[in-house]
């Protein structure tokens, strides 16, 4: 079955880039997304690539999407105290979409 | 603007007693609606998921159940609590206007059986 895997945890210094990686095992998902989860919240839609792009990017998110690989990444420019979080790696359509487990992405000071 | 509400937020249960989780969307018409789990190092799993009143599908076979009475209503439920059934329960709701497939997700129900 679909399958979605990403590592558990990320720490990085405050003003670097992150980069959290993902792998899944379905090639017909039309969206890869990206949800991020504050603490004690639910998930929220931070960004998301169209499955027949390589690249897109928004402000200090890039999103990279190797399809023969079938790895996506995140990475975050800059990173700041406040993009603490979990980040799901999602993929899939109309609404039925397997979550990865979460990348906990700690920015230290 | 569409809104999703989940109660209660936060809830303690002794192993047997029943469960009752509430979510209901406002906003929008005929969503799709979710319940997903979030277990300490599982990841969110899908538990239910429904396409219209009195529609629900199962994705794993466990303890729960669900119900749709009405458009915008989801409820969670169990009959008798294990505790394997603790964990941080999610609903959501997708058919927005936004991206493809997005979903939108409630505040979240942290339950602890005891």
């Amino acid at each position: 079955g679909e399958d979605v895997e990403q590592s558990l945890f990320l720490s990085v210094r405050e003003g670097d880039s992150s980069v959290i990686n993902c792998t899944y095992t379905d090639s017909s998902s039309t969206y890869l997304y990206w949800y991020k989860q504050e603490p004690g919240a639910g998930l929220q839609l931070l960004t998301y690539i169209f499955s027949n792009m390589d690249m897109k990017q928004d402000q200090r998110l890039t999103v990279l999407l190797n399809k023969k690989d079938k790895h996506l990444s995140l990475r975050i420019a800059d990173t700041q105290t406040g993009d603490s979080a979990i980040y799901f790696c999602a993929e899939g359509s109309q609404g039925n979409l397997i979550f990865g487990k979460g990348t906990k992405l700690s920015v230290k000071p | 603007s569409q809104t999703i509400h989940q109660w209660p937020a936060t809830l303690v249960q002794p192993v047997g007693s029943p469960l009752s989780l509430e979510c209901t969307v406002e906003g929008t018409s005929n969503p799709n609606l979710y319940w997903y789990r979030q277990a300490a190092g599982r990841g969110l799993q899908l538990l239910f998921y429904s396409v219209g009143i009195g529609q629900i599908s199962s994705e794993v076979p466990q303890n729960l159940s669900a119900s749709r009475p009405q458009d915008r209503q989801f409820i969670l439920s169990s009959k008798k609590l294990l505790l394997s059934d603790s964990g941080f329960y999610l609903c959501a709701w997708s058919g927005g206007a936004g991206v493809a497939g997005e979903l939108f997700f409630g505040e979240g129900s942290r339950l602890t059986v005891l």
